[in-house]
């Protein structure tokens, strides 16, 4: 696609269910980043990609906390028995995977935990 | 834990006045890059400076780096009301792939 998207936009939920949060990369991009940003505060790494595969998911906050990708496409964030503290703005960027290329982001799904 | 801290916090100008803002990292860096964000949703790429550079300029944008001091600055010239926004800066600590980002500075653009 000509972007990255992420759906839903808006998500409010009741405490104790489950989400699930979808990115859409840009086509060819093998990098994939997963960001959590509480209202007003810096962006909190995740997880990220690379094809299929997760190098790094130190930044995970619990085990409530998963993410996958599939096809070195499109990935899903999921948050099981969510907490009010999950509220937040969960954001996903892509890129080409090379050293020394810049990230490009989508518009983010608000997650309300009610 | 956040890789980089941006100073200020917050940075208030007129229209026409240049806005700096400072970067510092903890660990070695491939690169380093600036975002913007507005309303709080996505973020765009505005600069990547790479270890081996130590200043770039992209229109109105120029970043230094200074790998020994661990810090970076972005200038804005002839600021507009059109770039109120949040900045960030970003690093891949060394380790590519997992970009790091700073809590940001707000920058609030008056006319």
């Amino acid at each position: 696609g000509a972007g990255v998207s992420q759906s839903p936009s808006n998500k409010v939920t009741e405490k104790g269910k489950d989400v699930e949060l979808r990115c859409d990369p840009i086509s060819g991009h093998t990098a994939l980043y997963w960001y959590r940003q509480r209202l007003g505060q810096g962006l909190e790494f995740l997880i990220y990609f690379q094809g299929n595969s997760a190098p790094d998911k130190s930044g995970l906050p619990s085990d409530r906390f998963s993410a996958e990708r599939t096809g070195e496409s499109v990935s899903t964030l999921t948050i099981q028995r969510t907490q009010q503290e999950d509220s937040a703005v969960y954001l996903c960027a892509s890129s080409r995977g090379a050293l020394n290329t810049e990230a490009f982001f989508g518009q983010g799904t608000r997650l309300t935990v009610v | 834990s956040q890789q980089g801290e941006e100073d200020p916090q917050a940075l208030s100008i007129q229209e026409g006045e240049n806005a700096t803002m400072n970067c510092s990292y903890k660990t070695s860096i491939n690169n380093l890059q600036w975002y913007r964000q507005n309303s709080g949703r996505g973020l765009v790429h505005l600069i990547l400076i790479r270890s081996n550079e130590r200043e770039k300029h992209s229109g109105r944008l120029r970043v230094t780096l200074d790998t020994s001091k661990k810090s970076s600055s972005l200038l804005i010239t002839a600021s507009r009301a059109a770039d109120t926004a949040s900045y960030f800066c970003a690093t891949d600590g060394g380790s590519w792939g997992k970009l790091q980002f700073g809590a940001g500075t707000q920058v609030v653009v008056t006319p």
